[in-house]
C-alpha cells in the first residue's frame, strides 16, 4: 500500500541527548514536512524539503535538524538545544509543481515525543 | 500574512445533530489553496477537501459540505446527521501561492458527538 510511515510510534529522551525520528513515503512524492503539533495548538512547520539534497527552515526551526538524501527519507533530529521537545510530531508529504504551494500534503501516524 | 482563525475551540453536539465548523482565513494573495483536514483520536490527519480561490462553489460530499465565500473570507465545514465517528479535531489550512510558508494551520475545533 501506498502510504507515508513514521517511526517509533512513542519516543523517550533523556535530557541532552540527540534523538531521530524517522519518516518514510513510496508516493513518489518530491516534497516531505515536519510539523511540530502541541496540545490545543495548530500544526506549525519545522523544515521542509521540496527536492533531494535541499531543505528550508519552517517557523520554528531552531534546536532541529534534517537531511533529505532519498527522495522516499525526510529524517527529523531533535538535538539537545531544542529544550522543549516533549510534542507530537507529524511527517507530511506532497508532489511539488515547481511553483507555489498549492498540492495538497498527506500525513503519516505520527511520532509522539517525551522527555523523561 | 497568511492567516487561519478557528473560532470554535470545541464543540459538542448530540448524534444526528447537524453542526457548522467555522475557519476564517486572511490572505493579501489573490490566488490562493483552503483545506480541511480530520484528526481522529488515532493522531493523523486525514485530508477532507482542498479548494482554490477562484471556484467558490459549495461542494457536498456526502453527510459534509462546505462554503467558501471569498466576500466574508470564510470556508465553513458542515457535518450533516452527525455520528459519534465524527468526533474528531478539525483544521483548517491555507495555503498562499506565492507564500513561503507551504501551509499555514488553525488552531483546530474539537468537535464531540455523544450518542
Amino acid at each position: 500500500d501506498g502510504g507515508i510511515t513514521q517511526s517509533p510510534k512513542y519516543l523517550f529522551r533523556k535530557e541532552g541527548q540527540n534523538v531521530t525520528l524517522s519518516c518514510e513515503q513510496n508516493l513518489n512524492h518530491d516534497a516531505m514536512y515536519w510539523y511540530r503539533q502541541d496540545p490545543g495548538q495548530g500544526l506549525r512547520l519545522i523544515y521542509y524539503s521540496q527536492i533531494v539534497n535541499d531543505f528550508q527552515k519552517g517557523d520554528i526551526a531552531e534546536g532541529y535538524s534534517v537531511s533529505r538524501e532519498k527522495k522516499e527519507s525526510f529524517p527529523l533530529t531533535v538535538t539537545s538545544a531544542q529544550k522543549n521537545p516533549t510534542a507530537f510530531y507529524l511527517c507530511a508529504s506532497s508532489i511539488w509543481a515547481g511553483s507555489g504551494n498549492r498540492e495538497t500534503q498527506y500525513f503519516g501516524p505520527g511520532t509522539r515525543l517525551l522527555v523523561l | 500574512a497568511q492567516k487561519v482563525t478557528q473560532a470554535q475551540t470545541e464543540i459538542s453536539v448530540v448524534e444526528k445533530e447537524d453542526v457548522t465548523l467555522d475557519c476564517v482565513y486572511e490572505t493579501r494573495d489573490t490566488t490562493y489553496y483552503l483545506f480541511w483536514y480530520k484528526q481522529p483520536p488515532s493522531g493523523e490527519l486525514v485530508f477532507l477537501i482542498r479548494r482554490n480561490s477562484f471556484d467558490e462553489q459549495n461542494e457536498i460530499s456526502g453527510r459534509y459540505s462546505w462554503n467558501f465565500q471569498k466576500s466574508t473570507s470564510s470556508f465553513n465545514f458542515t457535518i450533516t446527521a452527525s455520528q459519534v465517528v465524527d468526533s474528531a479535531v478539525y483544521f483548517c489550512a491555507l495555503s498562499e501561492n506565492s507564500g513561503n510558508t507551504p501551509l499555514v494551520f488553525g488552531k483546530g475545533t474539537r468537535l464531540s458527538v455523544i450518542a
